[in-house]
């Protein structure tokens, strides 16, 4: 059963500071995996996909790293800003299934 | 180009009740998949429909079932509600259930 962690669960950093948010997942037969965004009580906002063939992507100040045989995934943010603030979400898709399995969060906190 | 959208945003039930929730898909999706969302967790895969049948379900009891219509919107229906069901109800849409998977801004159910 494919589970999904993600470390930590919550990030305070002061603004213009470079950050890494880690996702680890047990089953690397994954298909893609995808980083989204959730501010407080909305919906999730893609930030970027990353299919299994591929090692990164890379949107703006966010670079996003795949290592399919150690099970781990990165989101690296460049310069934070306060409007960064928000839960960041990581989640797989396996070949099988094409259903998203998701980790618990990231709740960062931008401070300005 | 409209993204995925959900009625209602907000809705309050009592214990019993019955709900329906809908979705509309990004334009040129075909694809509609529900997802539950509890406060503090992350998302969590009910179902999938496309073409109109469902593909996919969660580990979710029969209570929750729901429809896609020929022009791929999507009914979420739940009955006999339990407090338990009280979450932010969430719609994504892809193309042939592959890809890239985009999010509405969720449907919150309170259950009383």
């Amino acid at each position: 059963k494919q589970e999904v962690t993600q470390i930590p669960a919550a990030l305070s950093v002061p603004e213009g500071e470079n950050l890494v948010l880690n996702c680890s997942f047990t089953d690397s037969a994954i298909y893609n995996l995808q980083w989204f965004r959730q501010d407080p009580g909305k919906g999730l906002t893609s930030l970027l996909l990353i299919q299994s063939s591929q090692r990164e992507q890379t949107s703006g100040r966010l670079n996003a790293s795949l290592d399919k045989s150690s099970g781990r995934s990165t989101l690296y943010i460049a310069a934070s800003q306060p409007g960064d603030s928000a839960t960041y979400l990581c989640a797989v898709i396996g070949g099988a299934t094409n259903k998203l399995i998701f980790g618990t969060g990231t709740l960062l906190a931008v401070q300005p | 180009d409209a993204g995925v959208t959900q009625s209602p945003t907000h809705l309050i039930k009592t214990r019993g009740q019955q709900v329906t929730l809908r979705c509309s898909p990004k334009s040129g999706h075909d694809t509609v998949s529900w997802y539950q969302q509890a406060l503090g967790q992350g998302p969590q895969f009910i179902f999938q429909y496309y073409e109109e049948e469902e593909r996919q379900r969660g580990n979710f009891p029969d209570r929750f079932s729901g429809h896609q219509f020929p022009n791929y919107s999507s009914e979420l229906n739940v009955n006999a509600l339990l407090l338990g069901d009280s979450a932010l109800y969430l719609c994504a849409s892809s193309f042939q259930g592959a890809g890239e998977l985009f999010f509405g801004e969720g449907s919150r159910l309170t259950v009383l």
